[in-house]
């Protein structure tokens, strides 16, 4: 089956600081999604990506759909407490189901 | 509008019993997904919904996991004679083009 794969697993950050995070797919997408999880929720969607190169913000935060359509990159800058929790990257093919990285667990130090 | 709604929000069931998980999706989203997430896990696909049609049932584990949805609205996710592997948070999720899916809350299953 389709494999996502995301990086890092995990990561222990000092407020302020910016962080990156990707996701890299062994086929081409032609949706890329980025979600925040946090305890006891379900995924909340942050930004959704349709196109090649396509770069979008959403606050401080920044994804961009990779030139190979086999990569993504989610970037938060100046990361404050409630920035906190898992981002999962997920990717799809042709307008059916989506698949989702493991997830990355974002810890923030105030 | 409102969200994705599912509930019950938990379900403590004795393994070999049936239960029912049910989901509201958003209101005129056309596509609806179900999803399983294991503790620190990833997400799992099960199913996928266009409109009462099931283009892709791939993802359920076995015959003991069925799923319907009725009058392109609700989805009921029933599994039979339930085993402690299916204790997981179960995810629904609705979308209005197929192009990103909003999820509900989940439903935490355990199975004692």
């Amino acid at each position: 089956g389709q494999q996502l794969n995301q990086s890092p697993q995990s990561m222990f950050i000092q407020e302020g600081e910016d962080v990156s995070m990707n996701c890299t797919s062994s086929s081409i997408f032609n949706t890329w999604l980025w979600y925040k999880q946090e305890p006891g929720e379900g995924p909340v969607l942050l930004i959704a990506l349709y196109k090649a190169g396509e770069l979008t913000s959403n606050g401080r935060l920044t994804a961009q759909f990779g030139i190979t359509r086999k990569d993504s990159f989610l970037n938060i800058s100046a990361s404050i407490p409630s920035d906190v929790g898992i981002y999962f990257c997920a990717g799809q093919e042709n307008f059916n189901k989506f698949y989702f990285g493991s997830g990355t667990k974002l810890n923030v130090k105030p | 509008g409102a969200g994705v709604s599912q509930s019950p929000s938990n379900k403590v069931t004795e393994k070999g019993k049936d239960v029912e998980l049910r989901c509201d999706p958003i209101s005129g989203h056309t596509a609806l997904y179900w999803y399983r997430q294991s503790l620190g896990q990833g997400l799992e696909f099960l199913i996928y919904f266009q409109g009462n049609s099931a283009p892709d049932k791939s993802g359920l584990p076995s015959d003991r996991f069925s799923a319907e949805r009725t009058g392109g609205s609700v989805s009921t996710l029933t599994i039979q004679r339930t085993q402690q592997e299916d204790s997981a948070v179960y995810l629904c999720a609705s979308s209005p083009r197929r192009t990103e899916a909003f999820f509900g809350q989940g439903t935490r299953l355990t199975v004692v």
